[in-house]
């Protein structure tokens, strides 16, 4: 069973345009997040959800608006997308935010080209 | 802000030998977690280490920590092919909130 998934694997699209990508996650967590890897393998948090709240921004632009319809599910959705968009974005989930001792499991990657 | 720098940025190696790779962090932790990344997928979680631990084992793997440093090194023995992969260190930063910051990884390469 995948513990956390993501859709889709692979996103081509022209610059302007709005896209999205969805996550889940199994495993009961209460916390799910959302990463970015750019071309040299930096991989940095944009968000964090926890119980569908929202406790962790940082400093995204406003054109990514982070969705959470309930515990199991994070969607990522980009207006505008820009050139600079394009990496691969990583879902993750834990068992509970604030807990200095959790591990956190990742989905396999989003691929995001903008052109 | 970057958090974690891994060093070296590359390390090839021949299958059977030992590799150790090396973090550096900036800020106090919770904790310090190593993460692996095959190519093209997403990162696994191999072991995680408190700060008030100095030294764990899993497997063919061993990480220490050294607070005083600011400094964690993964050993990785015996070393196999199947081992070539992308390692991350990562740090749980004394906050509020569970954050984790991500070095830039060593990319390691088993010869056969």
């Amino acid at each position: 069973d995948t513990a956390v998934s993501q859709t889709p694997k692979y996103l081509v699209t022209q610059m302007g345009n709005d896209k999205s990508i969805k996550c889940e996650q199994n495993l009961g967590h209460d916390t799910m997040y959302w990463y970015k890897q750019d071309s040299k393998k930096f991989l940095k948090i944009m968000f964090s959800y926890n119980n569908k709240e929202l406790i962790i921004n940082e400093t995204v632009p406003n054109r990514f608006s982070p969705k959470s319809p309930d515990k199991a599910h994070l969607n990522l959705h980009i207006n505008s997308l820009e050139l600079g968009d394009s990496a691969v974005y990583f879902c993750a989930s834990s068992q509970a935010g604030g807990g200095p001792y959790n591990e956190q499991f990742f989905g396999p990657g989003t691929r995001l080209t903008v052109l | 802000s970057q958090q974690g720098e891994e060093d070296p940025q590359a390390l090839s190696i021949q299958e059977g030998e030992n590799a150790t790779m090396n973090c550096s962090y900036k800020t106090s932790i919770n904790n310090l977690q190593w993460y692996r990344q095959n190519s093209g997928r997403g990162l696994v979680h191999l072991i995680l280490i408190r700060s008030n631990e100095r030294e764990k084992h899993s497997g063919r793997l061993r990480v220490t920590l050294d607070t005083s440093k600011k400094s964690s090194s993964l050993l990785i023995t015996a070393s196999r092919a199947a081992d070539t992969a992308s390692y991350f260190c990562a740090t749980d930063q004394i906050q509020g909130a569970q954050k984790l910051v991500f070095g830039q990884g060593t990319r390691l390469t088993i010869n056969p």
